[in-house]
């Protein structure tokens, strides 16, 4: 089946600082999404890439759909301790037999800001 | 604002055990689904359901069973728990398969907060 590759699993960063983190896939994808789990929460969409090539911003984020459609990236800049949760690529293809495509997840990035 | 709610947010139960995990959502979506959480693993779908009283297999659904009586109500069944089904449960709903509009607007799949299954 389709898999996607999230790296990296955990990071640890001083606040203020940048953050990037990036998912890979041997398959091509239609749409990637970008969703963050807060402690405690159900996750919540940040940013959703429909075009290769796509670079898009929401406030400090900023994510790309890769040119090959088999890749995708989000940047955090000036982290701040808010920022703390889970971060979870998205993947969607027409594949899976079904007329609703398949939604693949990353195994997601734990972000850890320390003050 | 949208609304999905897990009833039961921790749950212990043991080996064998009969569990229904409910989720209900406010805003008349259509579709609705379960997914399981595991670190390292990310989320993996067990079921969906496009509909009332369809249903649809996910990536995972051995072990699982779900029921959509009402349009607002999806529920995940655990006929005979296992240990290996100790896990973070998530309900989430969309209007559109997966909450995704195309090029025309936002993904809106919305997600509830969490059921921790723990089965000992």
């Amino acid at each position: 089946g389709q898999q996607l590759n999230q790296s990296p699993q955990s990071m640890f960063i001083q606040e203020g600082e940048d953050v990037s983190m990036n998912c890979t896939s041997s398959s091509i994808f239609n749409t990637w999404l970008w969703y963050k789990q807060d402690p405690g929460e159900g996750p919540v969409l940040l940013i959703a890439l429909y075009k290769a090539g796509e670079l898009t911003s929401n406030g400090r984020l900023t994510a790309q759909f890769g040119i090959t459609r088999k890749d995708s990236f989000l940047n955090i800049s000036a982290s701040i301790p808010s920022d703390v949760g889970i971060y979870f690529c998205a993947g969607h293809s027409n594949a899976g037999g079904t007329s609703y495509g398949k939604l693949t997840f990353g195994q997601g990035t734990i972000l850890t800001v320390h003050p | 604002d949208v609304k999905v709610t897990q009833s039961s947010r921790y749950l212990v139960k043991r080996t064998g055990e009969k569990v229904f995990l409910e989720c209900v959502q406010d805003m008349d979506h259509e579709n609705m689904f379960w997914y399981r959480q595991d670190p390292g693993l990310g989320l993996r779908l067990i079921y969906f359901s496009y509909d009332v009283k369809m249903k649809e297999k996910g990536d995972i659904p051995e072990g699982y069973s779900v029921s959509r009586e009402k349009k607002e109500r999806f529920s995940l069944i655990l006929e005979s728990a296992s240990t290996n089904q100790t896990s973070m449960y998530l309900c989430a709903s969309s209007p559109t398969p997966y909450g995704l509009a195309g090029t025309s607007g936002a993904n809106v799949l919305t997600f509830g907060a969490g059921s921790r299954l723990t089965v000992l």
